[in-house]
């Protein structure tokens, strides 16, 4: 199986509800992880990531948490908007000696309907 | 805001011809990467090239498949002989080092088709 995987494939929300994006992973070595937004044709944009070590992390609109019992990254988007609509990718990265290795998962799609 | 610039945008050619892709990474970073997307799918690593040299490659980076830094700016892909199962988006990548932070930075992509 997969390192990094997505709970569900596809998620559809309302104009100003929160969204809750799922991602679960295998390695528990994994020392980081990043959230990036995917927009049709374009490539992986940076959104927010967070370290092992961290349970929590805030940006703007944006909050990541992670729960290292059960190996489970959420992305929560406040008061979703349509250009929030795009596929959003968890990534883990692993440091193993002077190595750099970021594995994505497959990828929910996020429609927002106005 | 920096970012990675890759060219071209599109590109189609004919099963068996070479193909280069180019990039900008970011002008302070050091570490860089070629990833692709089948159309429907997601983002797998191709390779990583650090200090002049190939640091790690996947299994999908075969013989066909080649990267070059050949001056101070540029990150070329080239694949010598296209396949069908080649076409896909392109995604050149770059990151700095540790202090600067540990994320990877990908550019808009080049889309290949091969026909």
């Amino acid at each position: 199986g997969e390192s990094v995987g997505l709970h569900l494939p596809t998620l559809s929300v309302q104009e100003g509800d929160n969204s809750i994006i799922n991602c679960a992973y295998s390695n528990s070595a994994s020392d980081y992880f990043i959230w990036y937004k995917q927009e049709s044709g374009k490539g992986p944009q940076f959104i927010i990531d967070i370290r092992s070590n961290m349970d929590k992390r805030q940006g703007q609109r944006v909050t990541v948490l992670l729960n290292k019992t059960v190996k489970h990254l959420s992305l929560q988007i406040a008061a979703t908007q349509p250009g929030d609509s795009a596929v959003y990718f968890c990534a883990e990265i692993f440091y193993g000696g002077s190595n750099y290795k970021l594995t994505f998962g497959k990828g929910t799609l996020l429609t927002v309907n106005p | 805001e920096p970012e990675v610039t890759q060219t071209p945008s599109h590109q189609v050619t004919q099963m068996g011809q070479e193909v280069i892709l180019r990039c900008v990474p970011i002008s302070n970073h050091l570490y860089f990467y070629w990833y692709r997307q089948i159309l429907g799918q997601k983002v797998e690593f191709l390779v990583s090239f650090y200090n002049n040299e190939i640091s790690e490659k996947s299994e999908i980076f075969d013989d066909q498949f080649s990267v070059e830094r050949p001056d101070g700016s540029n990150f070329t892909l080239k694949i010598r002989s296209t396949k069908l199962e080649d076409s896909a988006m392109y995604f050149c990548a770059s990151r700095g080092d540790s202090s600067s932070g540990n994320t990877i930075y990908f550019g808009e992509g080049s889309w290949l088709t091969v026909v």
